[in-house]
């Protein structure tokens, strides 16, 4: 069985550019977590979806970042015009079922702002 | 506000020494799980605990819940140096649809 995948492990964007981190689930997974993770800091929930749903987004910052998780295809996290704060390790986990808690982690997108 | 606290935050010791790593919380949580991670690589699952009190045993790791479920603890026994990693807990509250996850306790176990 493949793992949780993200793509891509690593991405360089200048300050102002978009970003786009994706997630594949592992097979039959049907709910997707992105954390961030700061250099000597914890990983932090960001949101949570299902998919063509969000089921909570309580830890997403306000202003530029989105995330979507549609019918076909990856979830996407989605960040506008990054700022150098933005640089961290993106990580997204999958759970089978909602309320799962048991959820499996993909590798992470390294996300470099300069 | 870290919600789970884990200490030490460093820890160091030669091969075959016991260790024992630990991740308390005020707040009470219905399941808590533990993850090693590696770096540049995603957390990997070790164990879920549910049950106030429950041990689990996974070769020579051993995994406790408190009664209470607001702590737990990781105990290592003879460590050997594949053991060295980030280990995380990670724990659900009884509401809502967040995990929680501590700081983390880097392990080096030198040969």
């Amino acid at each position: 069985n493949a793992g949780v995948m993200q793509n891509p492990r690593h991405l360089v964007r200048r300050r102002g550019q978009e970003a786009r981190l994706r997630c594949s689930p592992m097979k039959g997974h049907s709910h997707v977590y992105w954390y961030r993770q700061l250099p000597e800091e914890g990983l932090k929930f960001m949101v949570y979806l299902q998919k063509e749903n969000i089921i909570d987004e309580s830890g997403m910052p306000k202003e530029r970042f989105s995330a979507e998780f549609p019918k076909e295809g990856p979830s996407i996290l989605r960040i506008q015009q990054v700022v150098r704060g933005d640089s961290a390790a993106y990580f997204c986990a999958s759970s089978r079922v909602r309320d799962s808690y048991e959820q499996y982690f993909g590798p992470g997108t390294r996300l470099t702002v300069t | 506000t870290q919600l789970l606290e884990q200490s030490p935050q460093f820890l160091s010791i030669q091969e075959g020494e016991n260790l024992t790593v630990y991740c308390n919380s005020s707040s009470v949580f219905s399941s808590l799980q533990w993850y090693r991670q590696e770096p540049g690589e995603g957390p990997v699952l070790l164990v879920t605990v549910v049950t106030g009190g429950e041990v689990k045993k996974l070769k020579r790791l051993t995994f406790q819940f408190g009664d209470a479920r607001k702590d737990s603890s990781l105990h290592i026994t003879a460590a050997q140096p594949g053991d060295t990693g980030l280990y995380l807990c990670a724990g659900q509250p009884n509401t809502g649809n967040q995990f929680y996850f501590g700081t983390g306790t880097s392990l080096t176990v030198i040969p």
